[in-house]
C-alpha cells in the first residue's frame, strides 16, 4: 500500500541555518504529495504541494520538489527564523487513479526546533 | 479562508461514557469531512470519510459502532466515542474539503485532546 517516510526529528538549528526534512514515499501511479506544518497549539495547515513530476512546491520561503525517480519530496529552508519551529508533516494522497481521491497518508511528523 | 474548528479542546470522561466532538467549517462548506487519530510521535490515522448526507466510510479496523459519525450540514460534523475505554485516548482531528474545490487540499481542524479514565 501506500506510504510516507520522513525523518525522524527532533531537529535543532540556529536561525538563519539551512533546512532540509527528507521525505520519501512508496505510491503506485502519479500521487500528489504535499507538506503541512503544525504550529504550537494550532491545526494542520498545508504548507506546500505539487501535483505532478518534477513540480516545485513554494511558500514562506519553503520548496520541495517532486522526483519521481527518487520517490522524494524532500523540504528545503534556505534561512529559518525562530517562527518556523513547528511540526513538519510530508503527506501523499491518490496514486493508483491519477488523481486526488481526498485520503491523505501522512508521515510521522518531523519537530524543527530553531533557536535564537 | 477556511477555517475549521472543533469543540471541545479537550476532553476527560470516565470508562464507559461517551463522548461528542464537534467539527465545524466556519467559512465555507465542506461537501467532504475526514476525521483522524493521532498518537503521541505517531503519524495520523485516517478512521473515516464522511460525505454530507450520507454514511460515513470507515477504515479498516476502524469499529463503526464505536465511532459514530454524522455529518448532518455542509458545515458540521461530529464524532461520538461511544462506551469510551482508555485505550481510546488520543488526538482526534477533522478536516474538511472546500465543496466544488476538488478533493486535493484538506483544512483542518485544532485537534481535541480525549483522555478516558
Amino acid at each position: 500500500g501506500n506510504s510516507v517516510t520522513q525523518m525522524e526529528g527532533p531537529v535543532t538549528l540556529s536561525e538563519e541555518a539551512f533546512l532540509t526534512i527528507n521525505c520519501t514515499y512508496t505510491a503506485t501511479g502519479y500521487p500528489s504529495l504535499f507538506w503541512y506544518v503544525q504550529y504550537p497549539g494550532e491545526g494542520l495547515q498545508l504548507l506546500l504541494k505539487a501535483t505532478k513530476a518534477d513540480d516545485k512546491g513554494s511558500n514562506k520561503g519553503f520548496e520541495a520538489t517532486y522526483r519521481k525517480e527518487t520517490t522524494s519530496f524532500h523540504l528545503e529552508k534556505g534561512s529559518v527564523q525562530v517562527s518556523d519551529s513547528a511540526v513538519y508533516f510530508c503527506a501523499l494522497s491518490g496514486g493508483d487513479y491519477g488523481g486526488s481521491q481526498g485520503n491523505l497518508i501522512f508521515g510521522k511528523g518531523t519537530k524543527l526546533s530553531v533557536k535564537p | 479562508g477556511a477555517v475549521v474548528s472543533q469543540h471541545p479542546s479537550r476532553v476527560i470522561c470516565k470508562s464507559g461514557t461517551s463522548v461528542k466532538i464537534e467539527c465545524r467549517s466556519l467559512d465555507f462548506q465542506a461537501t467532504t469531512m475526514f476525521w483522524y487519530r493521532q498518537f503521541p510521535k505517531q503519524s495520523l490515522m485516517l478512521m473515516a470519510t464522511s460525505n454530507e448526507g450520507s454514511k460515513a466510510t470507515y477504515e479498516q479496523g476502524v469499529e463503526k459502532d464505536k465511532f459514530l459519525i454524522n455529518h448532518a450540514s455542509l458545515t458540521l460534523s461530529t464524532l461520538t466515542v461511544t462506551s469510551a475505554h482508555p485505550e481510546d485516548s488520543s488526538f482526534y482531528i477533522c478536516s474538511g474539503t472546500l465543496a466544488g474545490g476538488g478533493t486535493d487540499t484538506q483544512y483542518f481542524g485544532p485537534g481535541t485532546r480525549l483522555t478516558v479514565l
